[in-house]
C-alpha cells in the first residue's frame, strides 16, 4: 500500500536561513512524488514533481526537492527562506506502476518563517 | 487556483439537509477529483472521475454523491447521511490520469462547509 509521512507538524525558520521540509514515502513500484503549498483558506498550489531522471527537481518560487531512492525520501528545500513562504506544505505520492493509482497525501507541515 | 472554480466559498447547512458544492474547470482536463480536508489530517479522496459519465468512490465516499454529465463540471452533494460534514472541500483536475507527464492535479480555491 502507498503511504506518505511528513514527520514534522511544524518547522520554524528565520528569514534568510535555508529551510527543509521532510517527506518519506512507501510505494510498491516507482514513485511519482509531488509537493504542494496551501495558504490559509485557499486551495493547494502545485510546486514541483519527480517522475524520473535527475534526482534534484526545481520548482516554483525557488523551491527544490531531492529524490533519494535508498532513503525513500523527497525533502523540500529552499536556500533562503522568505516570510512569505509561511504556509502549509503537503507531500504526495502515487505508484507509477499503477496507472489508475490514487494520489496519497501526507498530513502536512506548517512552515513558519520569522523575520 | 486558475482555471478551476468552486462555489460557494462558504456554505452553511442545517442538520438533515442535502447541499451541493459546485466545481467547474475550463482547462479541458479529463479527470476531476473531490477531497475533504480536516485539520491535521491532510487530504482524503471522496470521489474521482476519469471520464464523462463515469466516476469511482474514493476512500471516504459514504454520505456523498457526485455526477459527471459534462467534462467541465463535477458537482458534489453532501447528503444528510454524512455524519460529520463540517470540513474544507477541495476540487481538483488533471489532464490525463495515469500519464506521468500530464497527471499533475491542480486545485480549486475550496468550499468551507459548516453544519449548524
Amino acid at each position: 500500500a502507498q503511504s506518505v509521512a511528513q514527520p514534522e507538524d511544524q518547522v520554524n525558520v528565520a528569514e534568510g536561513n535555508p529551510l527543509t521540509v521532510k517527506c518519506t514515502y512507501s510505494v510498491s513500484g516507482n514513485p511519482y512524488l509531488f509537493w504542494y503549498v496551501q495558504y490559509p483558506n485557499r486551495g493547494l498550489q502545485f510546486l514541483l514533481k519527480y517522475i524520473t531522471g535527475d534526482n534534484l527537481v526545481k520548482g516554483s518560487y525557488g523551491f527544490e526537492a531531492e529524490f533519494n531512492k535508498s532513503q525513500t525520501s523527497f525533502h523540500l528545500k529552499k536556500p533562503s527562506a522568505l516570510v512569505s513562504d509561511s504556509a502549509l506544505y503537503f507531500c504526495a505520492v502515487r505508484d507509477g506502476y499503477n496507472q489508475g493509482g490514487k494520489l496519497i497525501f501526507g498530513q502536512g507541515t506548517e512552515l513558519s518563517v520569522k523575520p | 487556483d486558475g482555471g478551476i472554480t468552486q462555489s460557494p466559498k462558504y456554505l452553511f447547512r442545517k442538520e438533515g439537509q442535502n447541499v451541493t458544492l459546485s466545481c467547474e474547470q475550463n482547462l479541458n482536463h479529463d479527470a476531476m477529483y473531490w477531497y475533504r480536508q480536516d485539520p491535521g489530517q491532510g487530504l482524503r479522496l471522496i470521489y474521482y472521475s476519469q471520464i464523462v459519465n463515469d466516476f469511482q468512490k474514493g476512500d471516504i465516499a459514504e454520505g456523498y454523491s457526485v455526477s459527471r454529465e459534462k467534462k467541465e463540471s463535477f458537482p458534489l452533494t453532501v447528503t444528510s447521511a454524512q455524519k460529520n460534514p463540517t470540513a474544507f472541500y477541495l476540487c481538483a483536475s488533471s489532464k490525463e490520469p495515469g500519464l506521468p507527464s500530464t497527471d499533475t492535479q491542480y486545485f480549486g480555491p475550496g468550499t468551507r462547509l459548516t453544519v449548524l
